[in-house]
């Protein structure tokens, strides 16, 4: 069965600190995508990945920064969060499109104190 | 650029009434079109998709969508709805098969005993 997980489902940080979330999937997918989920916004793509170590810039990505050093992780970095930072984090995956079926984890809730 | 509009934020339907969630999409050619829902508590999952050939789409749990080249819709239907589809369902886009896709910002629905 197809699976994507994250690190952690919920996470407490302070305004500064840097911040890791991470993803790995087991589908040996080529696609990777990191979404913030806001109510009223909908789902925002922060970064997506169509390969290892390549990347490239979704709808939001002030402030975020990805690294994936092999294929079936993506992390998400915040630098030095921020409380505008504080929202849910989707990590997804997909075959070799990104119209391929995107297949999701199950969140993080990020607050940034 | 493409983009995705749910008119309805939250729609509220009685168990076993029928049910159709709105979307319309702002794109020249014919785009990929899907329909994902989101449980409590999990990630999203797709429920059907569109790229090309018979309108009418049938998808997973019962749901069908039917894409409205004239009317730039694809509106979300099923004929009889049960508590367990109490969820939030997301529109989304990709004007071609290598694009991004672009989420709609969510129709929540609730359902009445």
């Amino acid at each position: 069965d197809v699976k994507v997980t994250q690190s952690s489902r919920y996470l407490v940080k302070r305004t500064g600190e840097k911040v890791f979330l991470e993803c790995v999937q087991d589908m040996d997918h080529e696609n990777m995508f990191w979404y913030r989920q806001d109510p009223g916004l909908g789902l925002r793509l922060i970064y997506f990945s169509y390969d290892v170590k390549m990347k490239e810039k979704g709808d939001i990505p002030e402030g975020y920064s990805v690294s994936r050093e092999k294929k079936e992780r993506f992390s998400l970095i915040l630098e030095s969060a921020s409380t505008n930072q504080t929202s849910m984090y989707l990590c997804a995956s997909s075959s070799s499109t990104p119209t391929d079926t995107q297949y999701f984890g199950p969140g993080t809730r990020l607050t940034v104190l | 650029a493409q983009s995705v509009t749910q008119p309805d934020i939250h729609i509220t339907v009685s168990e076993g009434a029928s049910l159709e969630l709105r979307c319309n999409y702002s794109y020249g050619a014919t785009p990929y079109l899907f329909w994902y829902v989101q449980s409590p508590g999990q990630g999203l999952q797709l429920l059907l998709k569109y790229f090309s050939g018979d309108t009418l789409v049938q998808g997973i749990k019962g749901f069908e969508a039917e894409f409205k080249r004239s009317q730039s819709s694809f509106n979300l239907r099923k004929p009889s709805v049960h508590w367990s589809d109490a969820a939030e369902y997301f529109c989304a886009v990709g004007a071609n098969r290598d694009d991004k896709i672009i989420f709609g910002k969510g129709t929540r629905l609730h359902i009445l005993p």
